[in-house]
């Protein structure tokens, strides 16, 4: 069974900190990986996307991957009260026999909130 | 990023009806597409994968008979629940996955649809 893991929180952070979160997957061939926000109330927005190793930046979000560790993060730099939201991790096989064998669909974590104070 | 749609954003009903939901993948064609159902403060959960021109794959303890999915075209999913009943009442959120491009095997979900049954 497949599992990717993440600590629930809250992650309280000052407002103009950097947020980190961490996610942990226990699938060792895992290929895609993925950061989505949630707001309450509302459905998943896709934040990044990460395949290979090491950073990859988009605005004020930084993933990083290392995948003989086993761990994807997720840094919000320049914390606002309005990054405050669940932030899930996800993973996805994408070699055809990875595919067969766990089917085409995203394994969540279960989320980590976080609280950006003013 | 590719955007989905999802009709109606809500919706209230009495027990014993039925309701369908629609899902449309507006700036891509989406072969696979997912349907997720979120209850308050609680992790998604994937009810089914729709997939075009075939039948849908059902998660285990989801029964198919009640909650029927249509994936007729590239671009629009339905998702059917009969004969709701209270214990129904959830958010429920559909998703695509882009399968070429840039954004190839990244997933995408919809507003999300808030049932009630009364």
């Amino acid at each position: 069974q497949k599992e990717v893991e993440q600590n629930s929180g809250p992650l309280s952070v000052p407002e103009g900190a950097i947020a980190s979160l961490n996610c942990t997957y226990s699938d060792r061939v895992s290929q895609s990986f993925f950061w989505y926000r949630q707001y309450s109330g509302k459905s998943p927005e896709l934040i990044m996307s990460i395949y290979s190793n090491g950073d990859k930046e988009d605005g004020r979000f930084t993933a990083q991957l290392n995948k003989a560790s086993q761990y994807v993060s997720l840094l919000i730099r320049d914390s606002q009260p309005s990054d405050s939201a669940t932030y899930l991790c996800a993973e996805l096989p994408t070699l055809n026999s990875m595919i067969k064998a766990a089917g085409n669909k995203l394994t969540f974590g279960g989320g980590t909130r976080v609280l950006v104070k003013p | 990023g590719a955007v989905v749609s999802q009709h109606p954003s809500w919706v209230i009903c009495k027990s014993g009806t039925s309701v369908k939901i629609e899902c449309r993948s507006l700036d891509f064609q989406a072969t696979t597409m997912f349907w997720y159902r979120q209850f308050p403060k609680q992790s998604l959960m994937l009810m089914a994968t729709s997939n075009e021109g075939s039948k849908a794959t059902y998660e285990q303890g989801v029964e198919k008979d009640k909650f029927l999915i249509n994936h007729a075209s590239l671009t629009l999913s339905t998702l059917t629940v009969t004969s709701a009943h209270p214990e129904d009442s959830s958010f429920y959120i559909c998703s695509a996955r882009v399968t070429s491009g840039r954004q190839y095997n990244e997933q995408f979900f919809g507003p999300g649809t808030r049932l009630t049954v009364l």
